[in-house]
């Protein structure tokens, strides 16, 4: 097992609604990057934090945010839910450059 | 950006057989990792290889950074090892984004 985790496991929502998720990285990394994974698909990254200043994105829209924390743990935002929404949500933690996965958070959008 | 391919997207084996999964990617890399996806969807960290061969048990992994591929032996497979096995890698200008393969999906037989 990795030193990552992540909260909530499974968590149901209403189109249009908000949901955080957060993710603490294992001890010694300094860096998280979020992924978004639908059913049947390989990981889509979202966006990366490195010393809680964002350090890339993918194409996501802007309703899609995150923070990082001094202890390098992080949250991932997202406002007016859609459907399309409903996935896997992977976090990952590395330093520099190999990265260790936590369990997940599966969201499901009604 | 770097594309990463996967092959074969499934692969059908008896217990006790041998299997190669291959992933080609389109430019250099900082990292490459093979990961295993377990049924519960935490990806588990096979190796991370950007160059060279490693070896850990019955699976070892060889990456040809110059003709850009990667392999992934497993021998004398076993029905625990069915799931869904990707490959992910990020380019030398990009210091956090994995891109991830459409998977290959692994079913062993007893």
């Amino acid at each position: 097992e990795t030193g990552v985790t992540q909260s909530p496991t499974h968590l149901i929502k209403t189109r249009g609604q908000q949901v955080t998720l957060r993710c603490s990285s294992q001890s010694g990394h300094n860096t998280v990057s979020w992924y978004q994974q639908a059913l049947g698909q390989g990981p889509q990254f979202i966006f990366q934090y490195y010393r809680e200043e964002e350090n890339g994105r993918g194409n996501f829209p802007p309703r899609f945010s995150g923070l990082q924390f001094p202890n390098y743990s992080s949250e991932l935002n997202v406002n007016a839910l859609e459907l399309d929404d409903s996935a896997l949500y992977l976090c990952a933690s590395s330093s520099p450059y190999e990265q260790y996965f936590g369990p997940g958070t599966r969201l499901t959008v009604t | 950006g770097i594309q990463v391919e996967q092959s074969p997207p499934d692969l059908i084996l008896q217990e006790g057989a041998n299997s190669t999964l291959r992933c080609n990617f389109s430019d250099s890399v900082n990292n490459l990792q093979w990961f295993h996806q377990n049924p519960w969807g935490q990806l588990i960290n096979l190796f991370y290889i950007p160059s060279g061969t490693k070896q850990n048990g019955r699976l070892s992994a060889t990456t040809v950074a110059t003709e850009r591929y990667s392999l992934l032996y497993i021998s004398s497979s076993q029905t625990t090892d069915s799931g869904v096995y990707f490959c992910a890698a990020h380019g030398s200008g990009n210091t956090g984004k994995l891109i991830f393969g459409q998977g290959t999906t692994l079913q062993v037989k007893p």
